[in-house]
């Protein structure tokens, strides 16, 4: 079973549409997260919850919404996508989040490709 | 605010050579990790420091956590092809704060 899974894979879409990605983790793990990666590999945090709390909010436009159902969930909902909004979207997990031990170890989803045209 | 930051952005090296990714942050870290990145893959955790000074190995890879606890640095002798990847350090203050990573290319 894949620890975290997110879907879909790729989405292909135009400006303007409004698309959510999906993620799903089975790891037990109490934090979530929401990571943007561009084209020069930059890895840039959006969003983390914890139990289903939203803790991180790293200034993104609130054209991204993030949605926890519960703490095993983490969904991303992107409205009036736009040409910037291209990149690779990663969810992740830890069991905690700061605690400066192993349970700060991030386990990551094979990330979603967003191409906007 | 709290950085990150990580040297070089790119490293092209022959197959054999010896490999050197930098990390070093604005405040002091209560620990780092280091995440390795396949091209087309995921960030994968790689290993944990946690006190100063501290030395860590895997096979080739040698991780290092400065005396101060604000720099750190992945060493890799001899690369392989395999080796090719983002190589990303990521310091925790109270949140996990990634670098900006090291796209290292292995010629063979």
């Amino acid at each position: 079973d894949t620890a975290v899974s997110q879907t879909p894979k790729y989405l292909v879409t135009q400006m303007g549409n409004d698309k959510s990605i999906k993620c799903e983790q089975n790891l037990g793990h109490d934090t979530m997260y929401w990571y943007k990666q561009d084209s020069k590999k930059f890895l840039k945090i959006m969003f983390s919850y914890n139990n289903k709390e939203l803790i991180i909010n790293e200034t993104v436009p609130n054209r991204f919404s993030p949605k926890s159902p519960d703490k095993a969930h983490l969904n991303l909902h992107i409205n009036s996508l736009e040409l910037g909004d291209s990149a690779v979207y990663f969810c992740a997990s830890s069991q905690v989040v700061g605690s400066g031990g192993a349970r700060d170890i991030q386990y990551f989803g094979a990330g979603t490709r967003l191409s906007v045209l | 605010g709290q950085q990150v930051m990580q040297i070089p952005q790119y490293q092209h090296v022959q197959e054999g050579e010896d490999f050197t990714t930098y990390c070093n942050s604005s405040t002091t870290l209560s620990n780092i990790q280091w995440y390795k990145q396949r091209p087309g893959g995921h960030p994968v955790f790689l290993i944990q420091l946690v006190k100063s000074g501290e030395v860590k190995k895997q096979k080739r890879l040698t991780f290092q956590f400065g005396e101060a606890k604000k720099n750190s640095s992945l060493h890799i002798t001899a690369t392989q092809t395999t080796d090719v990847g983002t190589y990303f350090c990521a310091g925790i203050t109270g949140k996990l704060i990634f670098g900006q990573g090291t796209t290292l290319q292995v010629k063979p």
